[in-house]
């Protein structure tokens, strides 16, 4: 059964700090991993990482793939209040699912 | 401007009252999708579609169908709802050809069961 694991489940930083999320994954026939911001509303598309070691950045953020490892990493730096959200990871199979993780919950603080 | 549009937002019905949840894409995907949401489980899947006419159940089916008559719409439909449907639910819709493409998720449908 694929399985998509996000860590930590929450987390509260001050503004200005720099985080780093985690995202692991066990999938049959592994074809991307996805980045997702969900405040409020519907969840808003950030990355999708198809090769190992080649960092995808917008602005602050940036994230990146161990395929070896079956890990990806989602980086903000200089957070802003802005960026509090709950951020998911999902994992695309040969097949037509999108698997989901349990997302982070990140709360940043003025 | 490309979007995925559900309808309604926010929902408040009784047991048993059948409902459709609406989903609607203007991008010409072939690939629709059918999410739940709930505190703690995260979004899992009810169901697909990857083309016209073409459904299958995804993690979470139960007490859930669909139709895909138009390669436009995919609705949601609930044939006697109960109170652990209670859910944030959310369509979501991607081109099928290729898996360098991102998934479009509608706003999302707050449903209550009472």
């Amino acid at each position: 059964e694929d399985k998509v694991v996000q860590s930590p489940l929450s987390l509260v930083v001050h503004e200005g700090d720099t985080v780093t999320l985690n995202c692991s994954y066990e999938v049959t026939n592994f074809r991307s991993l996805l980045w997702y911001k969900q405040e409020k509303k519907a969840p808003t598309f950030l990355f999708m990482l198809t090769s190992s070691g080649i960092e995808k950045k917008s602005g602050r953020l940036s994230s990146i793939l161990d395929k070896k490892e079956l890990f990806s990493i989602l980086n903000i730096t200089a957070t802003q209040t802005g960026d509090s959200a709950i951020y998911l990871c999902a994992v695309l199979n040969s097949g037509y699912a999108l698997n989901f993780g349990k997302g982070t919950s990140l709360l940043v603080t003025p | 401007e490309a979007q995925v549009t559900q309808n309604p937002r926010y929902l408040i019905t009784v047991t048993g009252k059948k409902l459709t949840v609406t989903c609607s894409q203007n991008m010409n995907h072939e690939y629709m999708s059918w999410y739940r949401q709930d505190p703690g489980l995260g979004l899992r899947q009810i169901y697909y579609s990857m083309n016209v006419e073409v459904t299958d159940k995804g993690d979470v089916p139960e007490g859930y169908k669909v139709s895909r008559k138009e390669k436009r719409n995919f609705p949601l439909i609930l044939e006697s709802p109960s109170p652990n449907q209670t859910s944030l639910y959310f369509c979501a819709s991607r081109i099928d050809r290729a898996y360098n493409y991102g998934y479009t998720f509608g706003s999302g449908t707050r449903l209550t069961v009472v």
